[in-house]
């Protein structure tokens, strides 16, 4: 149980366009889901906390604009990238618990690319 | 604000060894998570454990709250288990978020 699912998993755009991401609980209902951004050979730092029917809750030096969250549902948590840039290249995973008595699950990944 | 320390950074050993990565962290938690990131970028939950001691097969968490303390042991150690692990805390409070050490880079060879 407790199973998350993310896509696309891989996916390049252009520079200047826009890119969804989608996080699903596919087996428990999720009022809160993290996402995360890792660059190569760094460490997961959490960007947002996505709230089901509120707005996100972003971390500092995350820019809420470029990095829209949207929770409209129990089981989806969708993370655009708005106008990509090369430097928003990376490694985009995103999380979520049924409760606090169960581990944290984790998406499988996007890896995004901006040419 | 919390921080979580990993050590070693990296781990090279033979096939068969016993295995131990640490973890400490700096305040108090709600509990800890033990993950496992594949080359692909994939990461999968190894234990989430609050006290004392949990066994999976050939891994073994262990976490000392008085000390702050974690380790992962992997025995008979095998090249599958070549990936990264991360330590990560898990706050107290409603909110419960994570906040990941950097990382072991772990390369079992046969």
């Amino acid at each position: 149980g407790a199973v998350v699912s993310q896509h696309p998993s891989r996916v390049i755009c252009k520079s200047g366009t826009s890119v969804k991401i989608e996080c699903r609980s596919l087996d428990f209902q999720a009022t809160t889901m993290f996402w995360y951004r890792q660059f190569p050979k760094q460490s997961l730092m959490l960007m947002a906390t996505s709230n089901e029917g509120s707005k996100a809750t972003y971390e500092q030096g995350v820019e809420k604009d470029k990095f829209l969250i949207n929770h409209a549902s129990l089981t989806l948590s969708t993370l655009t990238v708005t106008s990509a840039h090369p430097e928003d290249s990376s490694f985009y995973i995103c999380s979520a618990s049924p409760d606090q008595n169960y581990g944290y699950t984790f998406g499988s990944g996007t890896r995004l690319t901006v040419v | 604000k919390n921080e979580v320390e990993q050590s070693p950074q990296n781990l090279t050993a033979q096939e068969g060894e016993f295995i131990t990565i640490n973890c400490s962290y700096s305040v108090g938690i709600s509990a800890l998570h033990w993950l496992q990131q594949h080359p692909g970028g994939g990461i999968v939950s190894l234990f989430m454990l609050s006290s004392g001691k949990k066994k999976h097969g050939r891994l073994i968490a262990t976490i000392n709250i008085q000390e702050k303390h974690s380790s992962l042991h992997i025995t008979a150690s095998h090249p599958r288990d070549s990936a990264v692990y991360i330590c990560a805390e898990i706050s107290s409070g409603s909110a419960r978020q994570l906040t990941f050490g950097s990382g072991t880079q772990l390369t079992v060879l046969p």
